[in-house]
């Protein structure tokens, strides 16, 4: 039973274009999102996070917007670099306990 | 660099053996986990710690032991090693409702 779901496997966008990713959850409990980057061979890198009590938080190129009502919340990466190529995995916690990621997006950025 | 290694970073056993994998840190974080990352599953939680000698169970905790003697240490232990256990093992630390640091990640294969 997952409950947090990334449906798509992967993402191509041109470099400078916008990339956006997707995730929704089952579990209106949850209360802190996450969204960690990884590169392989390497643990995951943590990128940011927005707590259920905002819609939107945002540091430097990267957004992240929650829509509670949705159970959906998006990355937004503007604008995007090859060096931003990488799996993406949006994860959720309720109280920051028992986290459930998402099997992740593979964002694929071409120069 | 969260300040966190894994140890080893590759093993090949054989079905029905044990093995131990070691997670240490020098950050002096509360909490540990461990994890493991399956491609289609993202990363499913197994066992975490709040304290020394303190644990409980994750997501998928059957089959795995853990221990946790000292702050810096967290041991994860495959009493009799399944294939189904072949995977990549990440630790991560974290204080309290905060974001997890991620280890290196331990490949894993049972043949």
């Amino acid at each position: 039973d997952q409950q947090v779901k990334q449906n798509s496997p992967s993402l191509s966008v041109q470099e400078g274009r916008i990339s956006i990713l997707n995730c929704d959850y089952t579990n209106s409990m949850f209360d802190y999102f996450l969204w960690y980057k990884k590169y392989p061979a390497e643990g995951p890198t943590f990128l940011i996070s927005i707590s259920s009590i905002k819609d939107k938080n945002e540091d430097g190129r990267f957004t992240v917007f929650l829509n509670k009502s949705a159970k959906h919340l998006s990355l937004h990466i503007v604008p995007s670099q090859p060096g931003d190529s990488a799996v993406y995995f949006c994860a959720a916690s309720e109280n920051n306990n028992d986290m459930r990621f998402g099997a992740g997006t593979r964002l694929t950025v071409k120069p | 660099d969260a300040g966190i290694t894994q140890s080893p970073r590759h093993k090949v056993t054989e079905t029905g053996t044990p093995v131990t994998l070691r997670c240490h840190q020098t950050e002096n974080h509360r909490y540990m986990y461990w994890y493991r990352q399956d491609p289609g599953h993202g990363l499913r939680l197994i066992h975490y710690s709040y304290g020394v000698k303190d644990t409980d169970k994750g997501e998928v905790s059957d089959g795995y032991s853990v221990s946790r003697s000292k702050t810096e240490d967290f041991l994860l232990t495959l009493e009799s090693a399944t294939s189904s256990q072949t995977s990549v093992y990440f630790c991560a630390i974290s204080d309290p409702k905060e974001e997890q640091y991620f280890g290196p990640g331990t490949r894993l294969t049972v043949t």
